[in-house]
């Protein structure tokens, strides 16, 4: 069953401009954590923010926020003021305290237009 | 400090030979991932390595696939038998794990790009 959702498989946004990406994912357990990571294209998967179940707060690092509707079960990425360095793969993960992975959607790309 | 590194970072066999893929974890971390990421599509988790703790091998897609940690730190992973639908990049990652909770964020290495001819 599939844990993580990203239902964008391309986005493009205008330089300077806030883009959101989408994630929802799917689990009983009442901990766990959401993680976004950015794949530029030399492949290396980049850790840029974290959200635990229990925060009661929406997670920042600078310019990513992360926008956490528990009810929905959703954890948008929010990326404020675009820029070209942003274009890349974007992907949705979750930890549980049930097994040891992380269960990762199927990404999003992000082109940054100048 | 230096990340997490793996070699080799990219890798072109024939068909049915063996391969052997090594990864480097940051220093102190004890936990080690491995996970493949084929063309496009997200990752999928093979083996956990935590501490002395038996391996969690529930992801490795069939027995040509094994993987061992020595001394707690390197690993190698290694395909036996290769076959065409083996090529993909092989991830690896690390976390520090000093108490295994949700919020262990696992640092990625660039990845070895396997090509089976």
């Amino acid at each position: 069953a599939q844990k993580i959702t990203q239902t964008q498989p391309g986005m493009f946004v205008q330089e300077k401009e806030a883009v959101t990406l989408d994630c929802t994912y799917d689990t009983s357990d009442p901990s766990y954590g959401l993680f976004w990571y950015k794949q530029p294209s030399s492949g290396e998967m980049i850790f840029l923010i974290y959200q635990g179940s229990y925060d009661q707060q929406n997670a920042t690092e600078g310019r990513y926020s992360l926008n956490f509707q528990k009810a929905r079960k959703s954890a948008n990425l929010v990326i404020s003021a675009s820029q070209l360095g942003d274009s890349a793969m974007y992907f949705c993960a979750m930890s549980l305290n049930t097994g040891n992975q992380f269960y990762f959607g199927t990404g999003t790309s992000l082109t940054v237009i100048p | 400090g230096a990340g997490v590194s793996q070699s080799p970072s990219n890798k072109v066999t024939e068909k049915g030979k063996d391969v052997e893929l090594r990864c480097d974890p940051i220093s102190g971390h004890t936990a080690l991932y491995w996970y493949r990421q084929s063309l496009g599509q997200g990752l999928e988790f093979l083996i956990y390595f935590q501490g002395n703790s038996a391996p969690d091998k529930s992801g490795l897609p069939s027995d040509r696939f094994s993987a061992e940690r020595t001394g707690g730190s390197v690993s190698t992973l290694t395909i036996q038998r290769t076959q065409q639908e083996d090529s993909a990049v092989y991830l690896c990652a690390s976390s520090l794990e000093e108490l295994a909770g949700v919020d262990e964020t696992q640092y990625f290495g660039p990845g070895t790009r396997l090509l089976v001819l």
